[in-house]
């Protein structure tokens, strides 16, 4: 089945530490999304990306990072610049020609700090 | 710029009864609407989508939604509910703006399902 595959599902970082998240898809979508999700506050866009070797901002993207090195693949790293990480992460894809495509969900990565 | 807002935190309804979540939007033309719910520690699943025609779309899970121009809503009904549909709710609204699909989410509403 295609889908949407992110790990770790609960990930800890310690004070100053970077940490990766994965998110893997088999859709074939070109667009892929990172949101921050924290109680109350509903999807935050952290990048999104169109295509390969191409990524931007979105409405919070200070103290995080991305590549997209591979159309299946659009980890997202939480530096030490990031002073409130904990929350659950969700990324997301779909196909970029026509929007009328909905997004696409993983189940998420839960991140606290120790 | 959009925006959805989702003026019920949380909702609690008997098992049986009768589901409307509200939704309302702001945006100039006609956006693309979607509903999405979210078990505890999961990702999100798409009900249902509303881009252009009739206004009453049917989604999984015997959920509809009804698109009002007039009242920019997109409300999200079932006749009867039932404890597997205790989860949390998203509605959001989608434009394609700079080559992207940008989509903006609701803060969501809980929904409590009692015996």
């Amino acid at each position: 089945d295609g889908g949407i595959t992110q790990s770790p599902k609960y990930l800890f970082r310690k004070e100053g530490q970077n940490v990766t998240l994965s998110c893997e898809q088999n859709l074939n979508h070109d667009a892929m999304y990172w949101y921050r999700q924290d109680p109350g506050q509903g999807l935050r866009l952290i990048y999104y990306s169109q295509i390969v070797n191409d990524f931007q901002k979105g409405d919070i993207a200070e103290g995080y990072s991305v590549s997209r090195e591979k159309k299946e693949s659009f980890p997202l790293t939480v530096t030490s610049a990031q002073k409130n990480p904990t929350a659950f992460y969700l990324c997301a894809s779909s196909i970029v020609r026509g929007v009328n495509q909905p997004q696409h969900f993983g189940d998420g990565t839960r991140l606290s700090i120790l | 710029a959009q925006s959805v807002t989702q003026p019920d935190i949380h909702i609690t309804v008997s098992e049986g009864a009768s589901l409307e979540l509200r939704c309302n939007y702001s945006y100039g033309a006609t956006p693309y609407l979607f509903w999405y719910v979210q078990s505890p520690g999961q990702g999100l699943q798409l009900l249902l989508k509303y881009f252009s025609g009739d206004t009453l779309v049917q989604g999984i899970k015997g959920f509809e939604a009804e698109f009002k121009r007039s009242q920019s809503s997109f409300n999200l009904r079932k006749p009867s509910v039932h404890w597997s549909d205790a989860a949390e709710y998203f509605c959001a609204v989608g434009i394609f703006s700079g080559g992207y699909q940008k989509v903006t989410f609701g803060i969501g509403t809980k929904l409590q399902v009692i015996p």
